[in-house]
């Protein structure tokens, strides 16, 4: 089946460590997105890729990294440099960058807890 | 700014009674304005949608209404059911490729 694949579902890392999340996509889509929720703040962009080897800080991508060097795959870096990692971490996919012509297609979630 | 608001934050209803969910959007640019719905456990999926050319939208028990004027656009559940227990988010683009979504309404539909 289509769809947006996301790994690990749960994630446990110490402080100071860096975590990359997988984000695996088999639609065909350009473009892709990483999300952060956080209880009653909805979901913040962190950063989004229009197309390979280009992608776009959103609104809270400081200490965050990603690469794009494949058009399936949208892996997310959390460094040690993000004050507040724990949250639950969404990625997403769409047909082609423009959104207003068609909607996000989201994986099932990964759910980072720092100790 | 870029900003969506949309209340309440928890709603609580009856099987079978209407639940509304409400959002507001700063930009008035904005032409596109898609509601999600998340359960438990899985990612946000897109249930309906509304473009600024109509004034409302409905498809079977949910529909959207949109006043381009006072900058607002809502979500109708009618008869609701157990499997509308979920939590909703509004969304609005400020741009052409970025989504900023309300903070989300987690909806009860108790027996």
């Amino acid at each position: 089946d289509g769809g947006i694949t996301q790994s690990p579902k749960y994630l446990f890392r110490k402080e100071g460590q860096n975590v990359t999340l997988s984000c695996e996509q088999n639609l065909n889509h350009d473009a892709m997105y990483w999300y952060r929720q956080d209880p009653g703040q909805g979901l913040r962009l962190i950063y989004y890729s229009q197309i390979v080897n280009d992608f776009q800080k959103g609104d809270i991508a400081e200490g965050y990294s990603v690469s794009r060097e494949k058009k399936e795959s949208f892996p997310l870096t959390v460094t040690s440099a993000q004050k507040n990692p724990t949250a639950f971490y969404l990625c997403a996919s769409s047909i082609e960058a423009n959104i207003f012509r068609g909607e996000l297609f989201f994986g099932e979630g990964s759910r980072l807890t720092v100790l | 700014g870029e900003n969506v608001e949309q209340h309440p934050s928890t709603l609580s209803v009856q099987e079978g009674d209407s639940a509304v969910i409400k959002c507001t959007y700063s930009d008035s640019a904005s032409n596109y304005f898609p509601w999600y719905k998340q359960e438990l456990g899985k990612g946000p999926q897109l249930i309906i949608d509304i473009r600024s050319n109509v004034g409302e939208k409905k498809d079977q028990r949910i529909a959207v209404t949109l006043n381009k004027t006072a900058k607002h656009f809502s979500l109708h559940i009618t008869e609701t059911q157990p499997e509308d227990s979920a939590v909703y988010f509004c969304a609005a683009p400020f741009t052409a490729s970025k989504l900023t979504f309300g903070t989300g309404t987690r909806l009860q539909v108790t027996l």
